[in-house]
């Protein structure tokens, strides 16, 4: 089925560690990008892609590296793990100028940080 | 400061009631959309409004955009248990790059009891 793939579901990882959380989708979407969720936070913006060698900021970026080398796939590195990167990231996208047709969203990757 | 003020926060109703969910935000969005969550599950889109004093119906659920495209309601009538879940509303705002971005509200964790 078409749609947004992220791996892995769950990960645990000590504090000063790194990891890169995947995410692939098959749609030929043009637009990605990362979110993580937190308790009575919501969904705060990482990091998003306009295309395939474009990527920019959001909301809360430190901490956090991307790169978008195809259009399939936007990885998310987490270059040396904190407690405070505790989160369930999300990994979306979407047709990238028409806002009515929504963001199409992974199922998410449960991370704690210990 | 949080652009989207989404209300209210916990709602915990009976089997046949009537709710609803209020977005309001001091700012003018190009569209507004409502997703809902289930738990360990990424946000699933069910509707986007785009036109100032827009109507939307999904079977019992009720989605209007206010006439100055800056709020948003989400109305059901004769909840059930399966509308349990946490629903999310997003603005969409034009970005220079030709795409767009979508701000989060924090949510309304909705519980109907049988």
């Amino acid at each position: 089925n078409a749609g947004v793939t992220q791996t892995p579901k769950f990960q645990v990882l000590k504090t000063g560690q790194s990891m890169t959380l995947q995410c692939a989708q098959d749609m030929n979407h043009e637009y990605m990008s990362w979110y993580r969720q937190d308790p009575g936070m919501g969904l705060r913006l990482i990091h998003y892609s306009v295309g395939a060698g474009i990527t920019d900021q959001g909301e809360v970026p430190n901490g956090y590296n991307v790169s978008r080398s195809t259009t399939e796939d936007f990885p998310l590195r987490l270059l040396s793990a904190a407690p405070s990167q505790t989160s369930v990231y999300f990994c979306a996208s979407s047709p990238p100028r028409q806002s009515r047709y929504g963001y199409t969203f992974g199922s998410g990757t449960r991370l704690t940080v210990v | 400061t949080q652009l989207l003020e989404q209300s209210p926060q916990f709602l915990s109703i009976q089997e046949g009631e009537n709710l609803t969910v209020y977005c309001n935000s001091s700012s003018v969005f190009s569209s507004l959309q409502w997703y809902r969550q289930e738990p360990g599950e990424g946000p699933v889109l069910l509707v986007t409004v785009v036109t100032g004093g827009e109507v939307k119906k999904l079977k019992r659920l009720t989605f209007q955009f206010g006439d100055a495209r800056k709020d948003s309601s989400l109305h059901i009538t004769a909840a059930q248990p399966g509308d349990t879940g946490l629903y999310l509303c997003a603005g969409a705002l034009y970005s220079g790059a030709g795409s767009y971005q979508l701000t989060f509200g924090k949510g309304t964790k909705l519980s109907v009891i049988p």
